[in-house]
């Protein structure tokens, strides 16, 4: 089945710096790729997604990447804010499944002013 | 418009008890997702409703937990015997995304976190 790699666990960057998040998936089906933010004691929101037939696509500070002949896809956030501060997970659609996802482990993103 | 909407949003209890969490997907969202979130990992998907009919279950302990969507809308969870393991929180996420192969956005909820003791 699919499974979904992320690196790294843990980012720290200073307000203004960028952060690159970064995951490889297993299943060349897989035709959906979102990434998740999710703030401490809040529930997963989507940021950003991108499609197989795309290889990227930017919204404001934000930019997801797709690789599919490599398999893997990165989240791009520029001019970090204290805000960017949570987890973020990257996943995957379960082509056997029709619309769920695989999620990553996860990145606890920190920015400090 | 409304959100999914998850209870009870915290939950202790013993182990070899049971306990039982309610989802209530976006109005209208064919589609509804239960997930195990472990702390410090990413969701994990248990079971997958299409409509009141059942897509993937293979990732559910079914030798202790079960799931139901009575009339294609609220569902159920339900965990019996709990086991010191189950503690994570259980996640609910809905999609208007009826089938077919075109994943799309997942809508969750809060969230139910369940200590077993």
């Amino acid at each position: 089945g699919e499974n979904v790699e992320q690196h790294p666990s843990t980012l720290s960057v200073q307000e203004g710096d960028s952060a690159v998040i970064k995951c490889t998936y297993s299943d060349s089906a897989s035709n959906y790729f979102p990434w998740y933010k999710q703030e401490l004691g809040k529930r997963p929101q989507l940021i950003i997604d991108i499609r197989s037939n795309v290889g990227e696509k930017k919204d404001q500070r934000i930019a997801v990447t797709l690789n599919k002949t490599a398999k893997h896809f990165s989240l791009h956030i520029t001019e970090t804010q204290p805000e960017d501060s949570a987890v973020y997970f990257c996943a995957a659609s379960i082509p056997q499944a029709g619309t769920a996802l695989i999620f990553g482990k996860g990145t606890t993103l920190s920015v400090s002013s | 418009e409304a959100g999914v909407a998850q209870s009870p949003r915290y939950k202790i209890i013993e182990k070899r008890q049971s306990v039982a969490f309610w989802c209530n997907p976006i109005s209208g969202h064919a589609t509804l997702y239960w997930y195990q979130q472990i702390l410090g990992q990413g969701p994990k998907l248990l079971i997958q409703f299409q409509n009141n009919g059942v897509v993937d279950d293979s990732q559910l302990p079914k030798d202790r937990f079960s799931a139901e969507r009575l009339k294609g809308v609220d569902s159920t969870l339900k965990i019996q015997p709990a086991k010191l393991e189950d503690s994570a929180v259980y996640l609910c996420a809905s999609s208007p995304r009826g089938g077919g192969v075109y994943a799309g956005e997942l809508f969750f909820g809060e969230g139910s976190r369940l200590t077993v003791l």
